[in-house]
């Protein structure tokens, strides 16, 4: 099973709103990621996690927020957003450590407006 | 520095047609290569995967790339193309025990029927 689960698919929110976006995968993989992708473009990382730890993050403004309560789930949590931040949010899994093919497992991506 | 070029930011081909989508890295080291499709409003699906061993390489849907390292390249190919095989292709690279993965801008497949 390579299946990677997010929820919601789509998420319409005011600049003044509060929301969390959910990941979760069960194929025991230890790394977890979110992107962001806009039209027509590349995903872009925002966050890595590594073992339940942050391990990466691209220098992303801080009305993003993740989060990893265990090695199955990693959220992002939103608020204050812009309407620049409307894209699709992309999570991902690999296994993850030293002498593991760094392959990347997506899920289906949330859909995020913000008006 | 690990960077990926994707020739051709749009490729048409007839149904039936041979698809050819090109991919050029950039590494210092021996690389991990990708391929990825994503169909709209999906996710990323793993086409294919080089990591070591032998140099062809067979993926889903019939599609195989050839990792060649003389000219750094890893080009996608598909014998004959289907209208389902209409999407946005990214190649990827990545090192041994890295967690990032340095994608390529994408490259459109139209199929025309």
């Amino acid at each position: 099973d390579t299946e990677v689960t997010q929820t919601p698919k789509h998420l319409v929110m005011g600049m003044t709103n509060k929301k969390s976006l959910k990941c979760e995968q069960h194929m025991g993989h230890r790394a977890m990621y979110w992107y962001k992708q806009k039209a027509k473009k590349p995903p872009e990382l925002m966050f890595v996690y590594s073992y339940e730890k942050l391990s990466i993050n691209e220098s992303v403004p801080s009305r993003f927020s993740p989060e990893c309560p265990n090695s199955s789930l990693l959220n992002l949590h939103l608020h204050a957003l812009q309407p620049e931040d409307s894209a699709l949010y992309l999570c991902a899994s690999s296994q993850g450590g030293q002498g593991y093919s760094p392959e990347q497992y997506f899920g289906p991506g949330t859909r995020l407006t913000v008006t | 520095a690990q960077s990926v070029t994707q020739l051709g930011s749009h490729v048409s081909v007839s149904e039936g047609a041979l698809v050819l989508l090109r991919c050029n890295y950039s590494s210092s080291v021996p690389p991990y290569l990708f391929w990825y499709v994503q169909y709209p409003n999906q996710g990323l699906q793993l086409l294919l995967k080089y990591t070591t061993g032998a140099t062809l390489v067979k993926g889903i849907n019939g599609f195989e790339a050839e990792f060649k390292k003389s000219e750094t390249s890893f080009h996608l190919t598909k014998p004959s193309a289907h209208m389902s095989d209409a999407a946005e292709y990214f190649c990827a690279v990545s090192d041994t025990g890295a967690n990032n993965l340095f994608f390529g801008t994408g490259t459109r497949l139209t199929v025309i029927p």
